[in-house]
C-alpha cells in the first residue's frame, strides 16, 4: 500500500446533496493534493497545499470547496455537484518541495 | 501552455515482446519528468524518475529516457508479462510540485 487512504471508494449523490471526500496519508508529509481524473482526459491537478495553506488553485468551480485541518489531512467538500463532475478523485501526498507524489486508491463518484 | 501527449493510446501485445512506450512534450523547462503506473479504477503507482540533468532510469525491467531538447521520453519495457497489464501515464514536473499529466497509454500483455 501507498500510505495514502481515500475515503469513501465509491460515492453517488445527485445534484442537490453534500457529500465531504477525505484523504490522510500515514508517510509524514507536508504537501497534499486532489486531482480529478475524468474518462479519456488526462489528470487534473485541482488543489495544492503545503504545510496546510493552499498554494494551488487551478480554476475550480467554487462546487468544490478543500479543507486541509492539518498535514496528514484533506477534504474536498462538495455541493450542488453536476452529472459531469462524475470522475475518479485521488488525493495525493508529497515532502514540501519533493518531486515524487505518493497516490491513494481515489474515489469514483457518479453524480446522478 | 505545457501540454503532455502519449502515444499510442493502447496497445495490444503477446507476452514476451519488448515495449516503447512514447510521451512528447511542448515546454522543455521542465524540472523532471515521471513515469507511473495505473490499474483499473485504482491510485497511481510511481515506476520512474528522472531528473532533468538526466538522461535515463532504469528500475529492473524498465527503463525510462528523457530528450530535453527535443521535448520526448519513451519508456522501454523488456519481455513484457500479463501483469504489465495497465495504464501507463506520463507527467512532467513544472513549478511547485506542480504535474501535468499525459492521457495515458493503455496496455494489454496477453498470454
Amino acid at each position: 500500500e501507498t500510505g495514502v487512504t481515500q475515503t469513501p471508494r465509491h460515492l453517488v449523490m445527485g445534484m442537490t446533496n453534500k457529500k465531504s471526500l477525505k484523504c490522510e496519508q500515514h508517510l509524514g508529509h507536508n504537501a497534499m493534493y486532489w486531482y480529478k481524473q475524468s474518462a479519456k482526459k488526462p489528470l487534473e491537478l485541482m488543489f495544492v497545499y503545503s504545510l496546510e495553506e493552499r498554494v494551488e488553485n487551478n480554476s475550480v468551480p467554487s462546487r468544490f470547496s478543500p479543507e486541509c485541518p492539518n498535514s496528514s489531512h484533506l477534504f474536498l467538500h462538495l455541493h450542488t455537484l453536476q452529472p459531469e463532475d462524475s470522475a475518479l478523485y485521488l488525493c495525493a501526498s508529497s515532502p514540501t518541495g519533493g518531486q515524487t507524489q505518493y497516490f491513494g486508491p481515489g474515489t469514483r463518484l457518479l453524480v446522478l | 501552455k505545457q501540454e503532455v501527449t502519449q502515444i499510442p493510446a493502447a496497445l495490444s501485445v503477446p507476452e514476451g515482446e519488448n515495449l516503447v512506450l512514447n510521451c512528447s512534450f511542448t515546454d522543455s523547462a521542465i524540472y523532471n519528468l515521471q513515469w507511473f503506473r495505473q490499474d483499473p479504477g485504482k491510485g497511481l503507482t510511481s515506476l520512474l524518475l528522472i531528473q532533468s540533468s538526466q538522461r535515463e532510469q532504469t528500475s529492473g525491467r524498465l527503463n525510462a529516457s528523457l530528450d530535453k531538447s527535443s521535448g520526448r521520453s519513451t519508456l522501454y519495457i523488456a519481455a513484457s508479462q500479463p501483469g504489465d497489464s495497465a495504464t501507463y501515464l506520463c507527467a512532467v514536473h513544472r513549478g511547485y510540485n506542480k504535474l501535468i499529466f499525459g492521457a495515458g497509454t493503455r496496455l494489454a500483455v496477453h498470454p
